[in-house]
């Protein structure tokens, strides 16, 4: 099976602008999950999507949004991008049900990069 | 809210040498996962270990344990016969017992296997 994919791996945007990175779930996977990971606040969790619907939400302003497609793959949206969102954003899938499927798989992340 | 403390920054170890990771955690929930990620210099988030509150056996995964104490909200990691493929950081998360994914992460062990 093909693991979690991301694209693009690098992005170099300049502050103001907006930017959207997207993921695709391992086959069969309905979670889809967004972290944030730097230096000074290490992982954060942005938001989980399952079946379409943001299930669960982070401490985030509203300028982080995301949404999730019906073949399960998401993007995540940045909004007036500051310098303070340089960091490698994380997605991570899961099957997503209650039982025995919960744990997680990560992509390689894109390395965002605020100018 | 749950939080998950490492307090170690640094380790390292002898190849072939035995070293436990530390990682305690705090909650007022009764069912919850823990788990260990490796995160290798590219920066691929790797998952090492899981383990189920509700289970008093320890985990297990070939050269990699757990010792697991629901009553100290403790979870270390035990690297039996370390490889220099094993440098690299170590997050201890958290995921409560319910719809919806949410990892909780520490702030990370940096491992070093020396040669």
């Amino acid at each position: 099976k093909a693991g979690v994919t991301q694209t693009p791996r690098y992005l170099i945007k300049t502050r103001g602008q907006q930017v959207t990175l997207s993921c695709s779930p391992i086959s069969g996977h309905r979670s889809v999950s967004w972290y944030q990971q730097t230096p000074g606040q290490g992982l954060q969790f942005l938001f989980e999507y399952f079946s379409e619907t943001q299930r669960n939400k982070g401490n985030f302003p509203g300028r982080f949004s995301g949404r999730q497609f019906s073949n399960s793959r998401s993007e995540m949206n940045v909004s007036t991008l500051e310098l303070g969102d340089s960091a490698l954003y994380l997605c991570a899938s899961s099957l997503g049900g209650l039982s025995g499927s919960y744990e997680q798989y990560f992509g390689p992340g894109t390395r965002l990069t605020v100018t | 809210a749950q939080t998950v403390t490492q307090s170690q920054p640094e380790m390292s170890v002898q190849e072939a040498e035995t070293v436990t990771l530390s990682c305690t955690y705090d909650t007022s929930e009764n069912n919850y996962y823990l788990f260990w990620y490796k995160q290798p210099p590219s920066r691929q988030m790797i998952l090492v270990i899981r383990q189920e509150a509700y289970k008093q056996q320890n985990a297990t995964e070939n050269r990699f344990s757990v010792n697991f104490q629901k009553a100290a909200k403790s979870f270390s990691l035990k690297i039996s016969d370390s490889q220099l493929g094993d440098t690299a950081m170590y997050f201890c998360a958290f995921m409560k017992h319910e719809y919806g994914n949410k990892l909780v992460f520490g702030a990370g062990t940096i491992l070093r296997v020396k040669s």
